[in-house]
């Protein structure tokens, strides 16, 4: 089965600053990966995903991830932050194999906060 | 517009009065699930539907039910809600057919309060 890892519960950054949120699974192959992003009182939106190829992924609103096969990490990052990008952010990870198709396991969640 | 649509969006009950949360997708999707989001510990698959008719076990099944009569339509029903059902719901589809490797579409999402 398959874990996710969230280790920091919240990060306070500076508008403009950077921000890595790291992201730890546990799987027994290459899983397929995915960062979702929760406004205050929103549902959750797809910012990226990894299935295979470029360890590099781009997503939406300047995210980036990289998927990192040794270290079992698929961490985010985005070079400058904006204020509106104060949120819930969740990695998971969905099992490749058949009988387990789309079960997605969920990390806690790491809460972004961005000060002016 | 493609979208998971969810009825209804905030409920506030009483422990044991039975209720449903109806949820639909048009995306024409086979795969539907439903999720609860609670504080630290992020979502948690409940129940979810491979296709019509099919559909088994989450991580957190006790306590729910669902059924998958129609390919657009999962609704999630709570017989007998008890407090600790207080959550918010998500249901999800997404599309096995067209290699979309699972990615999840996700409803607003419905904030349930069992008195």
């Amino acid at each position: 089965a398959q874990s996710v890892t969230q280790p920091d519960i919240h990060i306070t950054v500076s508008e403009g600053a950077s921000l890595e949120l790291r992201c730890n699974y546990s799987y027994g192959a290459t899983p397929y990966l995915f960062w979702y992003v929760q406004s205050p009182g929103q549902g959750l939106q797809l910012l990226l995903k990894y299935f295979s190829g470029d360890t590099l992924v781009q997503g939406i609103k300047g995210f980036e991830a990289e998927f990192k096969r040794s270290q079992s990490s698929f961490n985010l990052r985005k070079p400058s932050v904006h204020w509106s990008d104060a949120a819930e952010y969740f990695c998971a990870v969905g099992a490749v194999e058949t009988d387990s198709w789309g079960k997605l396991q969920f990390g806690a969640g790491t809460q972004v906060v961005v000060t002016p | 517009e493609a979208q998971v649509t969810q009825n209804p969006r905030y409920l506030i009950t009483v422990t044991g009065k039975k209720l449903t949360v109806t949820c639909s997708q048009n995306m024409n999707h086979e795969y539907m699930s439903w999720y609860r989001q609670d504080p630290g510990l992020g979502l948690r698959q409940i129940y979810y539907s491979m296709n019509v008719e099919v559909t088994d076990k989450g991580d957190v099944p006790e306590g729910y039910k669902v059924s998958r009569k129609e390919k657009r339509n999962f609704p999630l029903i709570l017989e007998s809600p008890s407090p600790n059902q207080t959550s918010l719901y998500f249901c999800a589809s997404s599309d096995r057919r067209t290699g979309s490797y699972n990615e999840q579409f996700f409803g607003p999402g419905t904030r349930l309060t069992v008195l």
